[in-house]
């Protein structure tokens, strides 16, 4: 199983620049996330996914949208990029439930210039 | 706004020593969760402790929750230069929420 994958692993974006981050989980897990981390911020819910056909906001959704796919896979699209969302970004995934641990991609580090 | 704070913000220990790692909340928690972090890395889910629960362990792991006082900590035992990482608290209630990490740096 390779777990949660996330393409591309870097990216350079110009401001106003367009882009969709994707991620998929082999691990058949309902619930999917976004994350994004700023130096000293620790991680920011962006947007997540508690089952296929739903999407909710977290902590920091603004100037992004989310797709869920099918039950694998969860995009994360940049419509007009902005330096302010320079990050790393990351997805995740877990079974339904409480109680479950989260299961991480590596990451895709994105500066927009 | 964060849900967790972790402190102390940056620790340094020698090989063999003992690394604590604190973490406050705000609001009311189903559990929390530590993950660790290398540099560059994704995270990995060390050890999970139900709201219920007041002491957990897993290894050379040590984990402690106060719902009463909205903090939990990880105690890492005869450290390794391998733990040199950042560790992260998560609290699961509503949403899931991070805190802002402590940077450990085990000195061999």
């Amino acid at each position: 199983n390779a777990g949660v994958t996330q393409t591309p692993k870097f990216q350079v974006l110009k401001t106003g620049q367009s882009m969709t981050l994707q991620c998929a989980q082999d691990m058949n897990h309902n619930s999917m996330y976004w994350y994004r981390q700023d130096p000293g911020m620790g991680l920011r819910l962006i947007y997540y996914s508690a089952s296929e056909g739903t999407t909710d906001k977290g902590e920091v959704p603004n100037g992004y949208n989310v797709s869920r796919l099918n039950k694998r896979e969860f995009s994360l699209r940049l419509e007009s990029a902005a330096p302010s969302q320079t990050s790393v970004y990351f997805c995740a995934s877990r079974p339904s439930g409480q109680a479950y641990e989260q299961y991480f991609g590596p990451g895709t580090r994105l500066t927009v210039t | 706004s964060q849900q967790g704070e972790e402190d102390p913000q940056a620790l340094s220990i020698q090989e063999g020593e003992n690394a604590t790692m604190n973490c406050s909340y705000k609001t009311s928690i189903n559990n929390l969760q530590w993950y660790r972090q290398n540099s560059g890395r994704g995270l990995v889910h060390l050890i999970l402790i139900r709201s219920n629960e007041r002491e957990k362990h897993s290894g050379r792991l040590r984990v402690t929750l106060d719902t009463s006082k909205k903090s939990s900590s990880l105690l890492i035992t005869a450290s390794r230069a391998a733990d040199t990482a950042s560790y992260f608290c998560a609290t699961d209630g509503n949403q899931f929420y991070f805190g802002t990490g402590t940077s450990l740096t085990v000195i061999p």
